[in-house]
């Protein structure tokens, strides 16, 4: 029983580059969410989605992030034109239903250069 | 400048005590609460959970209690082993369609030999 998947599991990137993190849910699973999550700092949310949808984007920054969830395949959140501060873990969790529990993958760590 | 980090306040107990871990949330209308632990290089998972209708739960050595006049959780964990060391997070969710989980600092819990 395959838990969250989450490729890579560490990314290097310089300034300006894009970033993409990929994310396959639980089988089954049809809603996913993403976190960032800075050093000795608690987990902050960024994107809700549900299958091709964008449900909550309220943490989200306004320009260079965006998060999708095709039809078909792994949730995507892409970071463009990145930059120091982008430098983070990055987790995706999904759940079955709405109001059930989350359960995250190991996240990708991500390194600005 | 000289960039100085947050540290998590940490736990230490011995092997065999019980661990009490606090957290303080602070929405009012959250009805979910959830208890993660990280350990170094890995994504959260999940310990327990308890609705807002329920003052206590009680899983395999770990209970949560929970007093909402106060809007405080605790994380009991019983006979403390060292496998237990890690990072606790309490994640608050309101109710509703709104998925979003709101973490808290996270405390770090030490576990003595």
């Amino acid at each position: 029983n395959a838990g969250v998947m989450q490729n890579p599991r560490h990314l290097v990137r310089r300034r300006g580059q894009e970033a993409r993190l990929r994310c396959s849910p639980v089988k089954g699973h049809s809603h996913v969410y993403w976190y960032r999550q800075l050093p000795e700092e608690g987990l902050k949310f960024m994107v809700y989605l549900q299958k091709e949808n964008i449900i909550d984007e309220s943490g989200m920054p306004k320009e260079r992030f965006s998060a999708e969830f095709p039809k078909e395949g792994p949730s995507i959140l892409r970071i463009q034109q990145v930059v120091r501060g982008d430098s983070a873990a990055y987790f995706c969790a999904s759940s079955p239903r709405v109001s059930e529990t989350q359960y995250f993958g190991p996240g990708t760590r991500l390194l600005v250069l | 400048g000289e960039n100085v980090g947050l540290h998590l306040p940490t736990l230490s107990v011995q092997e065999g005590d019980n661990s009490i871990i606090n957290c303080a949330y602070s929405n009012s209308a959250s009805d979910y609460f959830i208890w993660y632990k990280q350990e170094s290089g890995k994504g959260p998972q999940f310990i327990i959970d308890i609705r807002s209708n329920m003052d206590k739960r009680q899983g395999q050595r770990v209970t949560v209690l929970l007093n909402k006049t106060v809007k405080h959780l605790s994380l009991q964990i019983a006979a403390t082993q060292p496998g237990d060391s890690a990072v606790y997070f309490c994640a608050e969710k309101p109710s509703g369609a709104n998925s979003k989980l709101t973490f808290g600092k996270g405390i770090t819990l030490s576990v003595r030999p």
